[in-house]
């Protein structure tokens, strides 16, 4: 069964500390794989995408790992900032080859950034 | 410049009405989504369109009939809304189907009294 499951559920951290959420899939076949930051109230907006060939790739303070061996992933947040407040969605592609490229979700951390 | 519009943000009706939630993305992508987020927050695919030719529909109720006009729009429409139909309802749009980032609208809030 295709699932994608995140851990923490939420976290809550002083601003300025450092922080990092688990993605556990077991999507098949794998194709790539998104972490997506939602804040409240709005829709959901791209941080990385992560195909199978790669392990690593960061966008600013954030950085995703990928180990498609043991089918995990990783979002570090650097120095986090209190705009970070906000659930962290992991999102893994399967694709079955032309046509439908199906998209699993995780139910997100909810992370909380204090002053 | 908003890549990804829906309207309307907020929605209350009754139970029962019929109701319709617009879409338009300005990026000329070929794909086009409409996703559920439950109470939960958890994200779920509804439909997904790709040039006006529907590719994705999930087990989704008949009462729920997305209609694409053109590739830059595509609208929802509910009949006979239920109290479960409240959630928050995302339409998305990516360039391709497979392999692209997907860019979503801010959410229309449905609440079904």
């Amino acid at each position: 069964k295709n699932q994608v499951e995140q851990s923490p559920q939420s976290l809550i951290i002083l601003e300025g500390k450092n922080c990092t959420l688990q993605c556990n899939y077991t999507v098949s076949p794998f194709s790539n794989l998104r972490w997506y930051k939602q804040d409240t109230g709005r829709g959901p907006v791209s941080l990385t995408i992560m195909t199978f060939s790669e392990n690593t790739k960061s966008n600013g303070r954030y950085t995703a790992t990928l180990d498609a061996d043991t089918k995990q992933s990783s979002l570090h947040i650097t120095a986090s900032q209190l705009s970070d407040s906000a659930s962290y969605i992991c999102v893994v592609s399967a694709y079955y080859g032309t046509g439908a490229n199906n998209l699993f979700f995780g139910t997100g951390t909810r992370l909380t950034v204090i002053p | 410049d908003t890549a990804v519009s829906q309207t309307p943000k907020y929605l209350v009706t009754q139970m029962g009405n019929d109701k319709s939630i617009k879409c338009e993305q300005n990026l000329g992508h070929d794909t086009m989504y409409w996703y559920k987020q439950d109470s939960k927050k958890f994200l779920k695919i509804m439909f997904s369109y790709n040039n006006k030719e529907l590719i994705i529909n999930e087990t989704v109720p008949n009462r729920f009939s997305p209609k694409s006009p053109d590739k830059a729009h595509l609208n929802l429409h509910i009949n006979s809304l239920e109290l479960g139909d409240s959630a928050v309802y995302f339409c998305a749009s990516s360039l391709k189907h497979s392999g692209n980032t997907i860019y979503f609208g801010e959410g229309s809030w449905l609440t079904v009294v």
